[in-house]
């Protein structure tokens, strides 16, 4: 079935850096979204970007979606130890349902 | 804030055992979900619905069953478990939008079944 692709699937960075995970996905969406799962634990919402919509901010975070290419990336500026997490993006192909990519592992060292 | 509830974080079975899993969403969402996760499969759909007594297979549904009897809890079952099962299994609640498109979900801790 369709699914979004995350790159890279683990990230390495430095306290104060910026962390960029991409995401590709291969049918028409209706949005997609990104989520954050820390260790065992459930997943968090962190945004949800439109198919007519380019960019989205919150916060330290931006959003940008691309339809000609199927693609998305997210974007954490001057991260944190607490930003160290796993990252999925998830498309809602018209389904009703979310599709869920692998995910990327970020880890933020202090 | 949206609180969905698993009722147990760990949970440790002998094959062939009945489990069941029990999730509790508080904001009257139409829309419950559950999934597993597995280390390098990521998230799978196992079962949703849409309403109440309303079910539909996901992906994976082969080894469960679920059950909505009231709005805001949505149970999965597995009839006789088996160490292939062995998961971390994620309930997830989102209100229902027209048009089949959906919303931002709100998952629970989550929790880790250990079948034996």
């Amino acid at each position: 079935s369709q699914q979004g692709e995350e790159d890279p699937q683990a990230l390495s960075i430095q306290e104060g850096e910026n962390a960029t995970m991409n995401c590709s996905y291969k049918t028409s969406i209706n949005n997609l979204q990104w989520y954050r799962q820390n260790s065992g634990r459930g997943l968090v919402h962190l945004i949800l970007i439109r198919s007519n919509e380019r960019e989205k901010h919150s916060g330290r975070l931006r959003v940008t979606l691309d339809t000609s290419k199927k693609s998305s990336s997210l974007l954490i500026t001057a991260s944190r130890a607490a930003d160290t997490a796993s990252y999925f993006c998830a498309t809602d192909p018209y389904t009703g349902k979310l599709i869920f990519g692998q995910g990327t592992t970020l880890q933020v060292k202090p | 804030d949206v609180k969905v509830t698993q009722s147990s974080r760990y949970l440790v079975k002998r094959t062939g055992e009945k489990v069941f899993l029990e999730c509790v969403q508080d904001m009257d969402h139409e829309n419950m979900f559950w999934y597993r996760q597995d280390p390098g499969l990521g998230l799978r759909l196992i079962y949703f619905s849409y309403d109440v007594k309303m079910k539909e297979k996901g992906d994976i549904p082969e080894g469960y069953s679920v059950s909505r009897e009231k709005k805001e809890r949505f149970s999965l079952i597995l009839e006789s478990a088996s160490t292939n099962q062995t998961s971390m299994y994620l309930c997830a609640s989102s209100s229902h939008l027209a048009g089949g498109t959906t919303d931002t979900q709100y998952f629970g801790p989550g929790t880790r079944l250990t079948v034996l």
